[in-house]
């Protein structure tokens, strides 16, 4: 079965310099997940996209911006880089039915490493 | 969303059932209670969810309480490639974000 794809796998920037991750939703879903994940911390909820439209939006700073392609596939933009960006960046995705339950399902990551 | 607590820690036997507990007793009628696990790195894996039945699928089993404040996550016959933290997430409905607790890191032993 297809799975979420996320690109690139590993990426080195500098400080102050800018990122773009990339993230391909599994077929015929609508909503797709962005999650930050730091060095030994649980993942953190960064910000959602339903059918295009920004859906949810969590402690995402203001030097990120993300949005949702029409072939669905999503890009989360990094400006001014920081040393505290670095970290495994995930994105899923899933259904969403008001009043259904859907799990999301995760890509593998892109590792980050500002330096 | 509800909060949930969960052990820090847990230890079992490769073959033996493990039984993760969750406390969620703040959890609202509408909620799921959703388990999720990350083996070291890779992206969270979705495991069972379940609304207020216990249910079943080829990964693991999930027990709900029937006052709904808590659950148990049950792998029946523990491999060592079950080794992960796993974390019990309650959920409104689909197209929520996901907040993750500090989960259970499960190490099972040969």
């Amino acid at each position: 079965a297809a799975g979420v794809i996320q690109s690139p796998r590993h990426l080195i920037k500098e400080k102050r310099e800018t990122a773009t991750l990339k993230c391909y939703p599994i077929p015929r879903h609508d909503t797709v997940y962005w999650y930050q994940q730091g060095p030994g911390q649980d993942p953190q909820f960064l910000i959602s996209f339903y059918e295009k439209m920004q859906s949810d939006k969590g402690s995402i700073p203001d030097r990120f911006s993300a949005q949702q392609f029409s072939d669905y596939h999503s890009e989360l933009n990094m400006s001014s880089l920081e040393l505290g960006d670095s970290a495994l960046y995930f994105c899923a995705s899933s259904l969403a039915l008001w009043g259904y339950s859907y799990e999301q399902y995760f890509g593998p990551g892109t590792r980050l490493t500002v330096t | 969303d509800a909060k949930t607590t969960q052990p820090p820690s847990m230890d079992c036997a490769e073959g033996r059932a493990a039984n993760l507990p969750c406390n969620h007793s703040t959890i609202s009628g509408n909620e799921y209670v959703y388990w999720y696990r990350q083996i070291h790195s890779q992206g969270p894996q979705y495991i069972i969810h379940g609304l207020k039945n216990n249910e079943t699928n080829e990964m693991a089993s999930l027990i709900i309480t029937e006052d709904r404040k808590s659950s148990t996550l049950i792998l029946p016959h523990a491999t060592l490639r079950d080794t992960a933290v796993y974390y019990c997430i309650v959920q409104e409905t689909s197209g929520s974000r996901l907040t993750f607790g500090e989960g259970t890191q499960l190490t099972v032993n040969p």
